[in-house]
């Protein structure tokens, strides 16, 4: 079974210019989440969905973040304009519901320069 | 403010010993909480959850215990292998659906 897929996996860019991340959860899962790892902060939880309707986005760090999920298979993160201190690591995690496990894609490793 | 606390530094062990990583957390009311495998380069794998009335889990090597009262939870490897070296995350419930994730510790098993 496929699961939560990212692209890119990589991506250096130069400040002010715009990134766009994109996840496909696994089939079936009504949880999209969207997550932020640095050594700093650990993993940060920026917005969730369900259902494709964002849930809970406080944790978006400002309005330079935005996010989005058009259907049930797809989700971008936009960031426009970047920033260097947005250099991190962009997860997308996807799951069933309450206390259920979520099922992580590998990332997208994010470098602004 | 909430926090979750893991231990920041790396756990050295020797294999076939048993590793047991602690998660501490204030200012939550968790109806339960996960543990997680992340390995470098690569996103989290969920391993366990115990709920807030279960005071243990266990999965094959793997043990968790959930205490309430002392808002705590141990994570147990038994045996532990070579192949457990990895960084290993708390993860508590907020708000039902969302997980709140520890900074993790760092495992490392020696032959």
């Amino acid at each position: 079974d496929a699961g939560v897929i990212q692209s890119p996996r990589h991506e250096v860019t130069e400040m002010g210019q715009e990134v766009t991340l994109r996840c496909k959860p696994i089939s079936g899962h009504d949880y999209l989440f969207w997550y932020r790892q640095t050594m700093m902060r650990g993993l940060e939880l920026l917005i969730y969905f369900n259902n494709n309707v964002p849930i809970d986005d406080s944790g978006m760090p400002e309005d330079r973040f935005s996010a989005k999920m058009p259907n049930a298979s797809f989700s971008t993160l936009k960031i426009q304009p970047s920033e260097p201190r947005d250099s991190a690591v962009y997860f997308c995690a996807s799951s069933l519901g309450f206390a259920q496990p979520q099922h992580f894609g590998d990332g997208t490793r994010l470098s602004i320069l | 403010s909430q926090k979750i606390e893991q231990n920041s530094e790396a756990l050295n062990i020797q294999e076939g010993k048993t590793a047991t990583l602690t998660c501490n957390y204030t200012n939550y009311s968790p109806a339960y909480l996960q543990w997680y495998r992340q390995d470098p380069g690569r996103g989290p794998v969920f391993l366990l959850l115990i709920r807030e009335n279960e005071k243990e889990k266990r999965k094959e090597r793997l043990k968790v215990t959930f205490d309430t009262t002392l808002k705590q939870s141990l994570f147990h490897i038994t045996a532990s292998q070579p192949a457990d070296s990895a960084t290993y995350l708390c993860a508590l419930e907020n708000s039902g659906y969302a997980l709140n994730f520890g900074k993790g510790t760092s495992l490392l098993v020696t032959p």
